[in-house]
């Protein structure tokens, strides 16, 4: 069980244009979603929490503008990258949040490869 | 956020068992460490986490020492498949019960 479905796995867009990442729990409900990044030979970088029903929790440097996190049901997160310029360029993934007996359970998407071009 | 400190890597023989050890001396009482390995251009994958008892699963063993100031992750006979990155990582209540990255562990395993 727990099984986090992301999509697309990989993208290509042209600067300025937006992207839209989808982060699914596909067999428990998630009230809690979270996004990361991560660059070449680096570790995760936590960008936000996505909380279902109520607005995304940025972390310090993080431009919330730029990342649109969209909650609107208990198994499916969005992330739109807008305007998006090849800094940009990344592997972001979602995680999915269970409640577990004795807390909490963590689930991750396989990645979304963005480049832009 | 609580750390964790982990070597940059290891290297193990496959078929050999492989510690990999986790020093997080300003745990506080309420925090669940965690162990995740990530393949490269994958999502990290879930491997053991634990609170004070040492513990089991099919995947591996997780050894807490007795002030839960480290840990030892244990792969009891490691295969080629078990090279990756390999993430210690405290879950602390105070900040949202988030998962907080280091930069982890690369286990290469020679044949």
């Amino acid at each position: 069980g727990a099984v986090v479905s992301q999509h697309p796995s990989r993208v290509i867009c042209k600067s300025g244009t937006s992207v839209k990442i989808e982060c699914r729990s596909l067999d428990f409900q998630a009230t809690t979603m979270f996004w990361y990044r991560q660059f070449p030979k680096q570790s995760l970088m936590l960008m936000a929490t996505s909380n279902e029903g109520s607005k995304a929790t940025y972390e310090q440097g993080v431009e919330k503008d730029k990342f649109l996190i969209n909650h609107a049901s208990l198994t499916l997160s969005t992330l739109t990258v807008t305007s998006a310029h090849p800094e940009d360029s990344s592997f972001y993934i979602c995680s999915a949040r269970k409640v577990t007996p004795d807390g909490y359970g963590y689930t991750f998407g396989s990645g979304t490869r963005l480049t832009v071009v | 956020d609580a750390k964790t400190t982990q070597p940059n890597s290891m290297e193990s023989n496959e078929e050999e068992p492989v510690h990999l050890p986790c020093n997080h001396s300003t745990i506080s009482g309420t925090d669940y460490i965690h162990w995740y390995r990530q393949l490269p251009s994958q999502g990290p994958e879930y491997v053991i986490h634990g609170l004070t008892s040492n513990v089991n699963n099919r995947m591996a063993s997780l050894a807490i020492a007795e002030d839960r100031k480290s840990s030892t992750l244990i792969l009891h006979r490691a295969t080629l498949r078990d090279a990756a990155v390999y993430y210690c990582i405290l879950r602390d209540w105070e900040y949202g019960n988030k998962l907080v990255f280091g930069a982890g562990t690369i286990l290469r395993v020679k044949s």
